[in-house]
């Protein structure tokens, strides 16, 4: 499957806990976009990539939410300490820049409940 | 800022009847528009989308929808639907210029359809 990945595909942790997911992007694509979704919502922006350089963060991103794409290629998603309303599916989608053409490709997601 | 406003949050609907979900964006630049669906217990996946010209655009399994600038909308329409096609549906916007486009997409609510049999 040539599709994006994402792992791991659920996560259970306690309140106050650091989590960590991993997102492959489709290989030739040099863009990658992280999305939170909550239930009854849209998936809403949090961050995305081109190559390694992070171009945007939603303000609604806490200080406790961190990205990384070192070798722009997977990237990670790091969020510390965390709350009972971090808990949503969290979606990784990657792209080809484009001149005219930004579809983007998502993954199966990563569920996050925080007990 | 962009928003995205889908009108229905659940539909209903027997086989063969026809189909149209509302989708408002608001924005005041250029925009590229699309329509996702998510099957059950599968991911996101791309229905179809507009970045130019025709504003009647085609997408894959007989769904279609209309871009009208002066109204702000980008209507999916189906004119048959299948129990097959019960699914949640999201319109999304993203915002581009000159042929290029930003980022990030701004999704609606989505719209579950249920097609019963």
């Amino acid at each position: 499957d040539t599709g994006v990945s994402q792992d791991p595909r659920h996560k259970i942790t306690k309140r106050g806990q650091n989590v960590t997911f991993r997102c492959d992007p489709i290989s030739e694509h040099n863009r990658l976009y992280w999305y939170r979704q909550t239930l009854g919502q849209g998936p809403e922006f949090l961050t995305y990539f081109q190559n390694e350089a992070q171009l945007e963060k939603s303000r609604l991103l806490s200080d406790r939410f961190s990205a990384e794409r070192p070798k722009g290629s997977f990237s990670t998603l790091e969020i510390q300490r965390t709350e009972q309303g971090d808990s949503a599916m969290y979606l990784c989608a990657s792209s080809f820049r484009d001149r005219v053409y930004n579809e983007q490709f998502f993954g199966p997601g990563t569920r996050l409940t925080v007990l | 800022a962009q928003s995205v406003s889908q009108h229905n949050h659940h539909v209903i609907l027997s086989e063969a009847a026809s189909l149209e979900l509302g989708c408002n964006y608001s924005y005041g630049g250029t925009v590229n528009l699309f329509w996702y669906v998510q099957y059950p217990g599968q991911h996101l996946q791309l229905l179809l989308k507009y970045f130019s010209g025709d504003p009647l655009v085609k997408g894959i399994k007989g769904f279609e929808a209309e871009f009208i600038k002066s109204k702000f909308s980008f209507n999916l329409r189906k004119p048959s639907v299948q129990w097959s096609d019960t699914a949640e549906y999201f319109c999304a916007v993203n915002a581009g210029a000159g042929g290029t486009s930003y980022g990030k997409l701004t999704f609606g609510q989505g719209t579950i359809l249920t097609v019963h049999p």
